[in-house]
């Protein structure tokens, strides 16, 4: 799997958007962008994954740059229950090495009144 | 629809002794996971299975032991627990290997 780098930790205010990036700069032609969060003691939650083209559900919206190598998630009015921490993962969706979803750190975002 | 349950919610464990950590889900999906996550850390995978009858190894799989009878349950093992597989355990699934995953409410586990 392709390694991400995030930004450790960031901040946002209520009703703003938050707009978490990622890095992905070997991420290879077959890998996908995953992401998901995890707020404070609970399970792990999925958000949005993408290939290439840009992603909107209920939840937020991913944008992934033209060559790949990076993405952004973005959550359009972030809310207090939007604190959380949030994983950009990289990988490879079908087979075998699909099971391997690897969390890295994450990025801590705190959503602040 | 409960999705998946986990069993205990917490426990306390002497070292040596085993211990097996329930996960239960009613979503019929193929696969399952076992993950443990550490202090301030991510996620790390210890066991998955595809389907039921299989199991495979993640990354950390040394201590620990699964098996998949049948598609809802997928019980993880430690033989003989040590201090350092003190962690939160998730169990999680989703219905391919590639597809979203959905998690468990966790287990902390503390070996002394």
């Amino acid at each position: 799997d392709a390694k991400t780098t995030q930004p450790p930790s960031m901040d946002c205010a209520e009703g703003r958007a938050a707009n978490l990036p990622c890095n992905h700069s070997t991420i290879s032609g077959n890998e996908y962008v995953y992401w998901y969060r995890q707020i404070h003691s609970q399970g792990p939650q999925y958000i949005i994954h993408g290939l290439k083209n840009n992603e909107t559900n209920e939840m937020a919206s991913l944008i992934i740059t033209e060559d790949r190598k990076s993405s952004t998630l973005i959550l359009p009015h972030a809310t207090l229950r939007d604190t959380a921490v949030y994983y950009c993962i990289v990988r490879v969706a079908i087979g075998n090495a699909g099971n391997m979803l690897t969390f890295g750190g994450g990025t801590r975002l705190m959503v602040k009144p | 629809i409960a999705g998946i349950t986990q069993a205990p919610t917490s426990q306390i464990l002497a070292a040596g002794r085993r211990m097996t950590l329930r996960c239960t889900q009613d979503m019929r999906h193929n696969a399952m996971y076992w993950y443990r996550q550490d202090l301030g850390l991510g996620l790390r995978l210890i066991h998955y299975s595809n389907t039921a009858g299989t199991t495979g190894k993640g990354e950390v799989p040394d201590g620990y032991s699964v098996s998949r009878a049948n598609t809802d349950d997928f019980p993880l093992t430690l033989a003989s627990a040590v201090p350092s597989q003190t962690s939160v355990y998730f169990c999680a699934s989703s219905d391919s290997p590639g597809g979203e995953r959905f998690f468990g409410p966790g287990t902390r586990l503390t070996v002394l």
